[in-house]
């Protein structure tokens, strides 16, 4: 059983398009996390939600959006892809943000 | 943010010698965490040491905090190929959002 899973796991797309990268956890955790890891290996957090509480990393642009539709999911919305969106992006979950963190697959983005 | 910075950014040792990390931080804590990463693949969690613990061990690993210095060191003994993976330190709590940083990137030569 997956605890942490993403689909899907490459996504390869032309810039300008619309993407959408899904999250599922099945651990029962009440936190969820986007991260994005570049090139250079830097991981960064881009958002994690705590029960309907979203906290947003105010350096990504507003073409990225979370969505969660409930506990165990936090979806990731892609508006009008760029180049540099190109990178390696891990969902994670946790009970309490304080706490041991899974994280899923890993989601392939290459944006043409 | 947050963010706990691994030092070195590159270590490469030959198996059976111990391997030694260190991690630093800003602000006051919760908890540090590190993580591991195998190439491609998620982060996997190691150990948690709370912010009024000084030593943990757990199997290889010994990690140990210092609160007034604001760092940590993970140090893996008598390491193995399959150890080569990049690490991570993860400092919780404070006022700030924590995040990751760019690791320690470990390679252990059999």
């Amino acid at each position: 059983d997956t605890a942490v899973s993403q689909t899907p796991k490459y996504l390869v797309t032309q810039m300008g398009n619309d993407k959408s990268i899904k999250c599922e956890q099945n651990l029962g955790h009440d936190t969820m996390y986007w991260y994005k890891q570049d090139s250079k290996k830097f991981l960064k957090i881009m958002f994690s939600y705590n029960n309907k509480e979203l906290i947003i990393n105010e350096t990504v642009p507003n073409r990225f959006s979370p969505k969660s539709p409930d506990k165990a999911h936090l979806n990731l919305h892609i508006n009008s892809l760029e180049l540099g969106d190109s990178a390696v992006y891990f969902c994670a979950s946790s009970q309490g943000r304080a706490s041991e963190q899974f994280f899923g697959p890993g989601t392939r983005l290459t944006v043409l | 943010s947050q963010q706990g910075e691994e030092d070195p950014q590159a270590l490469s040792i030959q198996e059976g010698e111990n391997a030694t990390m260190n991690c630093s931080y800003k602000t006051s804590i919760n908890n540090l965490q590190w993580y591991r990463q195998n190439s491609g693949r998620g982060l996997v969690h190691l150990i948690l040491i709370r912010s009024n613990e000084r030593e943990k061990h757990s199997g290889r690993l010994r990690v140990t905090l210092d609160t007034s210095k604001k760092s940590s060191s993970l140090l893996i003994t008598a390491s193995r190929a399959a150890d080569t993976a990049s690490y991570f330190c993860y400092a919780s709590g404070g006022s700030y959002i924590p995040t990751f940083g760019r690791g320690t990137s470990l390679i252990v030569h059999p």
